[in-house]
C-alpha cells in the first residue's frame, strides 16, 4: 500500500515550452501533497505544499507563476512548470501524506520523481 | 572512512561491517525525523522514522538515534549488505501538514 506515482518519468522539452507533471496517489487519500526538486549531487529542497481544493504554499525563492499547482482531487496534484529554461532542468519529485479523518499524517510516501531537461 | 565531497559526503565500509551515518539538523522545533534512503535516478525510500519523545528507535538491521541536546540524528545500518548502497537522507518536520526538512545526504558505498 501507499504507493505515489509520478508521470512522465522523464520529459524534454525546448526552451520557453511549459510542461505539465502529474503526481498521483493510487491507493489512499492525499489532502496534502508536496513537491520537491533536487539539482544533481544535491538534496531535495521544498519547493511548495499543495492542499486539495485550496491554493498552494509556496517556499521563499519559490516562484508561483513559473510553477504552477493545482490539486484538483485527493489523490491528484499537478506541477506546471511554465515557459522553462535550460535552469528548471532538475528532477522533480513530489509525496503525499495520507488523511487520517481530518488530520494529516506525519509519513510522507515519495513518488518516483519526474527527470526533466530543458533544451 | 568518512570524507567531505564537493557535493555530497562519502562512507565507504566493507561488506558485513555496520554503517554508521551522521546528520545535524537545524530546527529545534521539529518533532519528527526520517531517515530516507535514494538510489539513482529513483525517489527517497522510507527507512525509519523517531518522535521527539523518543532518543532511539529500531528496525530490521536499523536503529536511529536521536541527541535533541546537540540536534544530531544517526542511522545504524547492521552487517551492510551491497544492496545498501544508496544516498541516505536525513529530514525534519514540525508537525502538522508541513513539509520535509532535508539534510544533505551522505553516498554510502559498500565494498567487497
Amino acid at each position: 500500500g501507499a504507493v505515489v506515482s509520478q508521470h512522465p518519468s522523464w520529459v524534454i522539452c525546448k526552451s520557453g515550452t511549459s510542461v505539465k507533471i502529474e503526481c498521483r496517489s493510487l491507493d489512499f487519500q492525499a489532502t496534502t501533497m508536496f513537491w520537491y526538486r533536487q539539482f544533481p549531487k544535491q538534496s531535495l529542497m521544498l519547493m511548495a505544499t499543495s492542499n486539495e481544493g485550496s491554493k498552494a504554499t509556496y517556499e521563499q525563492g519559490v516562484e508561483k507563476d513559473k510553477f504552477l499547482i493545482n490539486h484538483a482531487s485527493l489523490t491528484l496534484s499537478t506541477l506546471t512548470v511554465t515557459s522553462a529554461h535550460p535552469e528548471d532542468s532538475s528532477f522533480y519529485i513530489c509525496s503525499a501524506s495520507p488523511a487520517a479523518g481530518l488530520a494529516v499524517t506525519d509519513t510522507q510516501y515519495f513518488g518516483p520523481g519526474t527527470r526533466l531537461t530543458v533544451l | 572512512g568518512e570524507s567531505v565531497g564537493l557535493h555530497l559526503p562519502t562512507l565507504s565500509v566493507q561488506e558485513g561491517d555496520n554503517s554508521i551515518i551522521n546528520c545535524a539538523y537545524s530546527n529545534s522545533a521539529s518533532d519528527y525525523f526520517i531517515w530516507y534512503k535514494q538510489e539513482s535516478g529513483k525517489g527517497p525510500q522510507f527507512i525509519i522514522d523517531i518522535r521527539s519523545n523518543m532518543d532511539k528507535r529500531q528496525g530490521q538491521r536499523v536503529t536511529v538515534l536521536l541527541n535533541k541536546t546537540v540536534k544530531h540524528l544517526s542511522l545504524q545500518i547492521a552487517a551492510t549488505q551491497p544492496g545498501d548502497s544508496a544516498v541516505y537522507f536525513c529530514a525534519e518536520k514540525r508537525g502538522g501538514a508541513d513539509g520535509l526538512t532535508f539534510g544533505k545526504g551522505t553516498h554510502l558505498i559498500i565494498q567487497p
